[in-house]
């Protein structure tokens, strides 16, 4: 069974930092694209970043280009998001979610999501 | 960027009837070379993720009813679910992959 299984969020203060993690299983990670995506609580979706199955090739928003930074360890099968200078706009729900094999931009499945909350 | 426009914001239909959501791109999601059309559908039930229901604008994903479906070209979509069921109460999202950023509609809530 495919799983993703995001972990990381927590409350943080303006300005602060987080590392958010997805532990993927059930699939061979490092052939798949894989994508960040957020939902501020009540709102819609909105695609933050996604980054290539060798992890040298990563694409961002606007609104979090220069602060947040995506990787991957396909040893351990992970996906990072780490969130630098973080705003209170940044609060959300974020999902890890899997390219699909025919596609690497549109997702599935998607993890449960971890949040993050940006308060002093 | 592709800016995704859906609408209703939300619908309320009868069990059994038609429930049909529009999306609309700023632009063309056609990629020409291919006629593919370059929008996924998923529906989002409370306190879960989403679920992917379509690609390429009409091609069901597998496991998703057929009551479900999935059409339009360019720059206008739809997605019809042919008789509500009590477990289709979900808020629908359109999203394109034509181009980074990839982007979303709003959001249409469906209820009883």
């Amino acid at each position: 069974e495919v799983q993703l299984v995001e972990s990381g969020g927590g409350l943080v203060q303006p300005g602060g930092s987080l590392r958010l993690s997805c532990a993927a299983s059930g699939f061979t990670f490092n052939t798949y694209w894989m994508h960040w995506v957020r939902q501020a609580p009540g709102k819609g979706l909105v695609w933050v970043s996604r980054i290539n199955p060798d992890g040298n090739t990563a694409d961002y928003a606007d609104s979090v280009k220069g602060r947040f930074t995506i990787s991957r360890d396909n040893a351990r099968n992970t996906l990072y998001l780490q969130m630098n200078t973080l705003r209170a706009e940044d609060a959300a729900v974020y999902y890890c979610a899997r390219g699909h094999r025919n596609n690497p931009n549109w997702f599935d499945p998607w993890g449960q999501g971890t949040l993050v909350i940006v308060s002093s | 960027d592709i800016v995704m426009t859906q609408s209703p914001d939300s619908l309320a239909v009868s069990l059994g009837e038609r429930a049909t959501i529009s999306c609309k791109s700023s632009q063309t999601v056609l990629y020409s070379p291919n006629n593919k059309n370059y929008l996924a559908w998923y529906q989002q039930k409370p306190g879960l993720p989403p679920k992917l229901l379509f690609y390429w604008a009409s091609t069901r994903e597998s496991g998703v009813p057929d009551r479900f479906s999935g059409s339009g070209s360019g720059t206008d979509f739809s997605l019809t679910i042919s008789s509500l069921q009590a477990e289709d109460v979900a808020v629908y999202y359109c999203q394109q992959y034509y181009s980074i950023p990839l982007t979303f509609g709003g959001g249409t809530k469906v209820e009883i």
